[in-house]
């Protein structure tokens, strides 16, 4: 079954430490990864995803296909970090799978 | 950024009301995508649109229906409006290329009481 899991409801970390959003994923062909940021009372909003492997807001994500993951990381946490992160799975062309979601605060 | 528009951003209505959903976007995309959000639940695909003759149920159909007026308007409807549909709406929509990510509008809290 394709699925996306992300096991953390809420992470809490403090200002300045480094930060680690897990995002495993179950799917048989070759998965493209997506990242995205909610915002307070914002949309979602694309963060990364894999194949461009760039950096957005000092976070990155590498996939890793033996441990099936597709962790976001980011060394150095800010206040305004704060948000609802979702990973997502694009199954095929056109369905997207999304996790529940990891609500990461940012604690002064 | 309002290339995907949803109105109303809030509806409280009553249980048994019929409501409408209306999402548009001026991202010249062809496929769009109707989502409810849930705390700790996620997003989950209601239905989809890849254009407008081709509309396709989502995970969790039931109690919806949708109308695609257009390339660039995608409505969805609640026709006997129940608490349980209770949530925050999200229209979506892509490009038809490989990988493509999605694009969010701001949502629709609907309330049902």
């Amino acid at each position: 079954a394709q699925r996306v899991t992300q096991p953390e409801k809420l992470l809490s970390v403090f200002k300045g430490a480094p930060v680690e959003l897990k995002c495993n994923y179950s799917y048989s062909g070759s998965p493209e990864l997506f990242w995205y940021v909610q915002y307070s009372r914002q949309r979602l909003q694309l963060l990364l995803r894999h194949i461009s492997r760039e950096s957005i807001k000092g976070f990155t994500a590498d996939l890793n296909k033996g441990e099936t993951s597709f962790h976001l990381k980011k060394p150095f946490a800010q206040e305004e970090d704060s948000a609802m992160y979702y990973c997502a799975l694009l199954s095929g062309t056109y369905k997207y799978i999304f996790g529940t979601g990891t609500r990461l605060k940012v604690l002064a | 950024d309002a290339d995907v528009t949803q109105t109303p951003r809030n509806r409280i209505t009553k249980t048994g009301k019929r409501i409408m959903l209306e999402c548009s976007q001026t991202k010249g995309h062809d496929r769009m995508y109707w989502y409810r959000q849930d705390p700790g639940l996620g997003l989950r695909l209601i239905y989809y649109s890849f254009d407008v003759k081709d509309i396709n149920k989502g995970e969790i159909s039931d109690g919806y229906s949708v109308s695609r007026q257009a390339q660039a308007k995608f409505s969805l409807s609640l026709e006997s409006a129940i608490p349980n549909q209770t949530a925050l709406y999200f229209c979506a929509t892509s490009g038809g290329q490989a990988g493509q990510p999605q694009h969010f509008g701001d949502g629709t809290r609907l309330s049902i009481l």
